[in-house]
């Protein structure tokens, strides 16, 4: 199986603060890589999906990059909606995985 | 509109049989792969296995082989997840989802989950 390691497991910032996620896979998927946004009791949502491209109807200060083996997500300018925990997947191969998650959590 | 809508809250008990369902609507069942996830109370979420309606192709999670089985009734756009005896280790919330056709990409849409508890 593919390991998926997100870095950090938490981090703490201000609306306003530039914040990057950082997603490892322990060997290379290309591009296929999906980020996730989850909230307290609700389904996680879909962000980016082939590493970079933006879901319909999620915000433009929301990007991925990377490709092979290293990834990120960065939100731009971060809005008191975007505290939540965010999941990375890898979908190069079956079984399909998940990072630990990052919680974004106020400052 | 795409909707998951999964079946409701289960209360087991150790050894017992469930099976929970997801419903697909709005769009053509049996294009999509259709998964399962699962996410232990207060834990990260951990992908199960997917099936391709159209064909019943499905794939297994190594750690969840042999522990449920997924299915789907095309004629019904259902998919489900079946347990045959259960422990109380499988007490987590259960998601469905829609993969995205092309290669590489990830799950478009979320059931609402279903709350699975199994407990003596």
């Amino acid at each position: 199986d593919i390991q998926m390691t997100q870095s950090p497991s938490s981090v703490s910032a201000s609306v306003g603060d530039r914040v990057t996620i950082t997603c490892r896979a322990s060997q290379g998927i290309s591009s296929s890589l999906a980020w996730y946004q989850q909230k307290p009791g609700k389904a996680p949502k879909l962000l980016i999906y082939a590493a970079s491209s933006l879901q319909s109807g999620v915000p433009s200060r929301f990007s991925g990059s990377g490709s092979g083996t290293d990834f990120t997500l960065t939100i731009s300018s971060l809005q008191p909606e975007d505290f939540a925990t965010y999941y990375c997947q890898q979908a190069n191969s079956f079984p399909y995985t998940f990072g630990q998650g990052t919680k974004l959590e106020i400052k | 509109e795409v909707q998951l809508v999964q079946s409701g809250a289960e209360v087991k008990k150790p050894g017992e049989s469930l099976k929970i369902s997801c419903k697909g609507s709005g769009y053509s069942f049996t294009s999509y792969w259709i998964g399962w996830v699962r996410q232990m109370p207060g834990k990260g979420l951990e992908w199960m296995g997917i099936i391709y309606p159209g064909d019943s192709d499905t794939r297994y999670s190594p750690s969840f082989q042999g522990q449920v089985t997924i299915s789907a009734d095309k004629s019904i756009t259902t998919a489900y997840l079946q347990w045959i005896s259960l422990k109380a280790s499988d007490t987590a919330m259960y998601y469905c989802v829609r993969k995205i056709p092309a290669s590489g990409t990830g799950f478009d849409y979320w059931g609402q989950g279903t709350l699975v508890t199994v407990s003596s």
